[in-house]
């Protein structure tokens, strides 16, 4: 039973164009959403992350949307480059200190960015 | 600074025998994590220390034990390996809970056969 929902698997853009990610997550009790980039043979790296109480964040190209009474959010990849070839993993995880800050990830997902 | 060093990089183990992996961080980290990643399947946590002294199970803790060396140190041992733990390793570490930024190592390669 996943708790976060992450789609596409795969997708593939050309360099310039936008990519967008989505997840779904059923735990209510979720309150801190980060997206992690993960490069091959590399451990996964904080890339952006949002609370409940903002619909939207923006940091450079990339831009989470969050909507919370569906309790969905996604990723956007302005203006893709080849560098942002990587699989990207959504996550959720309920902040209180008994809770251990433990993250919850989505499946994963493949974006490879075309010249 | 090394942040999250995990040891080894790979290994391969058969059936049955026993290994634990290494991890240490030099962040002044209270909170340490151990996740698997499977494809399709994200990272699945196994075990998790939120302070020195204290574990806990994850998802998936079926198979492992995991021990709080101290507060830079937290190793997860696989007592008798079985193909179905197959994986990539991964060792993280935060500040604390709340919202802080997780840090990852660079993984360990395990394969059963």
């Amino acid at each position: 039973q996943q708790q976060v929902k992450q789609s596409p698997q795969s997708l593939i853009v050309q360099k310039g164009g936008i990519s967008i990610i989505n997840c779904a997550y059923e735990n209510t009790a979720f309150d801190y959403f980060p997206w992690y980039q993960q490069f091959p043979g590399k451990g996964p790296a904080l890339l952006i992350a949002i609370r409940p109480d903002v619909s939207e964040k923006k940091e450079g190209r990339f831009t989470i949307s969050f909507n919370k009474s569906a309790k969905q959010f996604s990723l956007h990849i302005m203006d893709s480059q080849p560098g942002d070839s990587a699989t990207y993993f959504c996550a959720a995880c309920h902040s209180i200190k008994a809770a251990g800050n433990k993250l919850t990830f989505g499946g994963g997902t493949r974006v490879l960015v075309k010249p | 600074n090394a942040g999250v060093t995990q040891t080894p990089k790979f290994q391969v183990l058969k059936t049955g025998q026993s290994m634990t992996l290494q991890c240490a961080q030099d962040m002044n980290h209270n909170s340490m994590y151990w996740y698997r990643q499977d494809p399709g399947m994200g990272l699945r946590l196994i075990y998790y220390s939120a302070s020195e002294g204290t574990t806990d199970k994850g998802e998936v803790p079926n198979g492992y034990n995991v021990s709080r060396l101290n507060k830079r140190e937290f190793s997860l041992r696989l007592e008798s390996a079985a193909p179905s733990q197959t994986s990539v390793y991964f060792c993280a570490s935060s500040i604390e809970v709340g919202y802080t930024e997780a840090f990852f190592g660079q993984g360990t390669r395990l394969t059963v056969v």
